[in-house]
């Protein structure tokens, strides 16, 4: 079985400062591993994937994650936070050979101007 | 470019109501899937299918059904509704490999 954790309901960064989302995974096999953002109302947005080779992936918007195969980690970051980057984050799992996402509870990044 | 559309994108239900929450692609993409996301237990997958005629249950299908008859559309049945299945529901599909999955923009449900 495959699961994800998001250990931070909420994050709270001011504007400038560098942010990270956490995030830990569980897979049988080699991990395909994904971060989405949603904004209110909203569908959810790719932002970046880690399939295989470099552990650092970057993204869209200036976001990258780093993926530790030790720790069983892919926690997102960005260097300097936007006002505009405030929304509510995903990280999701799949193992190696299946189609199913699974996704973590979410945590609501919010940064103050 | 449409990509994944779910229709409707707001609905109310009285308890015991039936109804179909309509998903369609126009990518071509052979996997779709249908989630519910409720606060703070991100998406629970309900049902999902690997192609046309094939569809199997995920994590919470329970009062769903579902089927594929075309690689385009995944329509998504309430048989009959009830509150604990006020949610937003979200479809997605994605091409086999590697790549993420594209989600639609969500249906609000809510029952009453």
């Amino acid at each position: 079985a495959q699961s994800v954790a998001q250990p931070e309901d909420q994050v709270n960064v001011a504007e400038g400062n560098p942010l990270t989302v956490k995030c830990t995974y569980s897979v049988s096999g080699n991990p395909y591993l994904f971060w989405y953002v949603q904004y209110p109302n909203r569908g959810l947005q790719f932002l970046l994937k880690y399939i295989t080779g470099d552990n650092l992936v970057k993204g869209s918007y200036g976001f990258e994650a780093e993926f530790n195969k030790s720790q069983t980690s892919f926690h997102l970051k960005k260097p300097s936070a936007l006002v505009s980057d405030s929304a509510l984050y995903f990280c999701a799992v799949r193992d190696y050979g299946d189609y199913k996402l699974s996704f973590g509870a979410g945590t609501t990044v919010t940064v103050r101007a | 470019n449409a990509g994944v559309t779910q229709t409707p994108k707001f609905q109310v239900l009285k308890t015991g109501q039936s109804m179909t929450l309509q998903c369609a692609q126009d990518m071509n993409h052979e996997y779709m899937s249908w989630y519910r996301q409720d606060p703070g237990m991100g998406l629970r997958l309900i049902h999902y299918s690997v192609g046309a005629g094939i569809t199997d249950q995920g994590e919470v299908p329970n009062g769903y059904n579902v089927s594929r008859s075309t690689t385009e559309d995944f329509p998504l049945r309430l048989l009959s509704a009830a509150p604990s299945q006020t949610s937003v529901y979200f479809c997605a599909s994605s091409p086999p490999g590697y790549t993420e999955a594209f989600f639609g923009q969500g249906t609000r449900l809510t029952v009453v």
